[in-house]
C-alpha cells in the first residue's frame, strides 16, 4: 500500500525557516516524480513545487520561486522542501503526493496523497 | 481571468446525474488538455477522481467507481465531471486541475446530495 507520511510542520514567525519532510512507502519511490501542494482553511488546493524520480528537475510556482527548495533523497524514500522568508500566505497545510512520469519528459498530476502536516506563519 | 473556473456549488438529488464543469480561459484550448479531477471530503486529503483528455486517452483513479467519467465540451472549452446515480457519500468538494506552465487547480465546487 502506498503511504506519504508529511511532518515538520510547526507555528513560526514571519520570515523563519523550516523544512518539511514527506517519508514513502509501498512503492519505487524513485520511479515517481513528487509534488507539494498546499491548501490554506477554507479554500482550494494550491499547488507548490514538483520534482522529477531523478530529482534531477525541479518545479515552482511562482509565489514560492526563490524562497523555497524541493529536494529528495531516493536512498531514504523521502522529499523535502526546505522553506525559507515564511509569510503569512504561506500558511496552511502542506500535503505530498505522487505523480506518474511521463516518458520523455513531465509528469501527469497527483495521484496519491498523504494526509498534511501544517504551517502556521504567524 | 483565473486559468480554471468553477460553479461554487451543485445540487442533486440522490440516484440522479451530476454533471460539474471546469471552464478554462479562453486563450487556453481545451482539447490539448489532460483534465484531473479530485474529491475532497471534510478533514481529508483531496483524492484523485481521474484524468481525461480524450475518450481514447483517460484514466480513472485506482478503486474509483465507474458513476465517475470525464468528458469536454469543446464548445464551452471546459472539463466536465459527471457522476451518475448519486450517492450520498458522493456530498464533497470538487476541484479540477491542469497543467499551464504550472499545475493551476479550479477554485472547487461544492456538491450537495439532498
Amino acid at each position: 500500500e502506498v503511504q506519504l507520511l508529511e511532518s515538520g510542520g510547526v507555528l513560526v514567525q514571519p520570515g523563519e525557516s523550516l523544512r518539511l519532510s514527506c517519508a514513502a512507502s509501498g512503492f519505487t519511490f524513485s520511479n515517481y516524480a513528487m509534488s507539494w501542494v498546499r491548501q490554506a482553511p477554507g479554500q482550494a488546493p494550491d499547488w507548490v513545487s514538483a520534482i522529477s524520480g531523478s530529482g534531477g528537475t525541479t518545479y515552482y510556482a511562482d509565489s514560492v520561486k526563490g524562497r523555497f527548495t524541493i529536494s529528495r533523497d531516493n536512498s531514504k524514500n523521502t522529499l523535502y522542501v526546505q522553506m525559507n522568508s515564511l509569510r503569512v500566505e504561506d500558511t496552511a497545510v502542506y500535503y505530498c503526493a505522487t505523480s506518474e512520469e511521463i516518458r520523455g519528459g513531465g509528469h501527469y498530476g497527483m495521484d496519491v496523497w498523504g494526509q498534511g502536516t501544517t504551517v502556521t506563519v504567524s | 481571468q483565473a486559468v480554471l473556473t468553477q460553479p461554487s456549488s451543485l445540487s442533486a438529488s440522490p440516484g440522479a446525474s451530476a454533471s460539474l464543469t471546469c471552464t478554462l480561459r479562453s486563450d487556453i484550448n481545451v482539447g490539448t488538455c489532460w483534465i484531473y479531477w479530485y474529491q475532497q471530503k471534510p478533514g481529508s486529503p483531496p483524492q484523485y477522481l481521474l484524468r481525461y483528455k480524450s475518450d481514447s486517452e483517460n484514466q480513472q483513479g485506482s478503486g474509483v467507481p465507474s458513476r465517475f467519467s470525464g468528458s469536454k465540451d469543446a464548445s464551452a472549452n471546459a472539463g466536465i465531471l459527471l457522476i451518475s446515480g448519486l450517492q450520498s457519500e458522493d456530498e464533497a468538494d470538487y476541484y479540477c486541475l491542469i497543467w499551464h506552465s504550472a499545475w493551476v487547480f479550479g477554485g472547487g465546487t461544492k456538491l450537495t446530495v439532498l
